[in-house]
C-alpha cells in the first residue's frame, strides 16, 4: 500500500500567517492527490484535486502543488474559517489512502 | 442541488451485521465511481471501498481491513449506494460517509456521515 507522510500533524498559526502542509506518498503517485478541510462533527470538503487544480467555490487562497512523490498545500493568508483538520488523499493505486491529518489551530 | 445521504447506522454487538445506504440526487448517479470512506471516533479518515460506474461495468475495490466482511453495490434504479458489513469488530466503530468521485483525488460531495456503533 501507498503510504502517505503528512506533516506536520498539527501547527498554531495567526490570522494571516501563510501555511504551508505537505504530503509525502511512499512512492510516485503522478498527480492524483486530493486535499480536503475537515471542521470538528462536520463532513471533509474537497479544497484540491489533480495535486494542483482549485475545486469550485474554493478560496484562491489555497493553492497546491506537486507531483511524484511531494506535494504541498498551501493557504496564502489564514482565515477565521480556515482553522480546521487538512487531509491529503492518493487516488493512484489501491487502496487509497489518506495522509495522518494536519490540525491547524489558532495561535 | 447535488445531495448525499446515508442512513443505517446504529449499534450492534461484534459479529453482527449492518447494513448502510446513501441516497444520491441532483446528478446523473450511473456516470460516477462512488465511495465510502470511514472515520473512527477522534482519529482520520480511512477510504473503505468503491464501486466504479457504468463505463468501468461497476467494478470494485476494497480496503484490506474489510475485504470478505463488506459488499458495496449499488441500485441505480433507485440513486441508492448500499453497504453491507458482516462480522462487524469493535474496530469498525466509525461514522461512514458516502462520497461521489469527480476525477481521481475529488471526492467532491459527501454526505453527513451516519454513526455505527460495535459494541456489546
Amino acid at each position: 500500500a501507498i503510504q502517505m507522510t503528512q506533516s506536520p500533524s498539527s501547527l498554531s498559526a495567526s490570522v494571516g500567517d501563510r501555511v504551508t502542509i505537505t504530503c509525502r506518498a511512499s512512492q510516485g503517485i503522478v498527480n492524483d492527490l486530493g486535499w480536503y478541510q475537515q471542521k470538528p462533527g462536520k463532513a471533509p470538503e474537497l479544497l484540491i484535486y489533480l495535486a494542483s487544480t482549485l475545486q469550485s467555490g474554493v478560496p484562491s487562497r489555497f493553492s497546491g502543488s506537486g507531483s511524484g512523490t511531494d506535494f504541498t498545500l498551501t493557504i496564502s493568508s489564514l482565515q477565521p474559517e480556515d482553522f480546521a483538520t487538512y487531509y491529503c488523499l492518493q487516488d493512484h493505486d489501491y487502496p487509497l489512502t489518506f495522509g495522518g491529518g494536519t490540525k491547524v489551530e489558532i495561535k | 442541488e447535488v445531495h448525499l445521504a446515508e442512513s443505517g447506522g446504529g449499534l450492534v454487538q461484534p459479529g453482527g451485521s449492518l447494513r448502510l445506504a446513501c441516497a444520491a440526487s441532483g446528478f446523473i448517479f450511473t456516470d460516477h465511481y462512488m465511495d465510502w470512506v470511514r472515520q473512527a471516533p477522534g482519529k482520520g479518515l480511512e477510504w473503505v471501498a468503491r464501486i466504479r460506474n457504468k463505463v468501468n461495468s461497476y467494478t470494485i475495490e476494497y480496503a484490506a481491513s474489510v475485504r470478505g466482511r463488506f459488499t458495496i453495490s449499488r441500485d441505480n434504479s433507485k440513486n441508492l449506494l448500499y453497504l453491507e458489513m458482516n462480522s462487524l469488530k469493535t474496530e469498525d466503530t466509525a461514522v461512514y460517509y458516502c462520497t461521489r468521485d469527480a476525477i481521481r483525488g475529488a471526492f467532491d460531495i459527501w454526505g453527513q456521515g451516519t454513526m455505527v456503533t460495535v459494541s456489546s
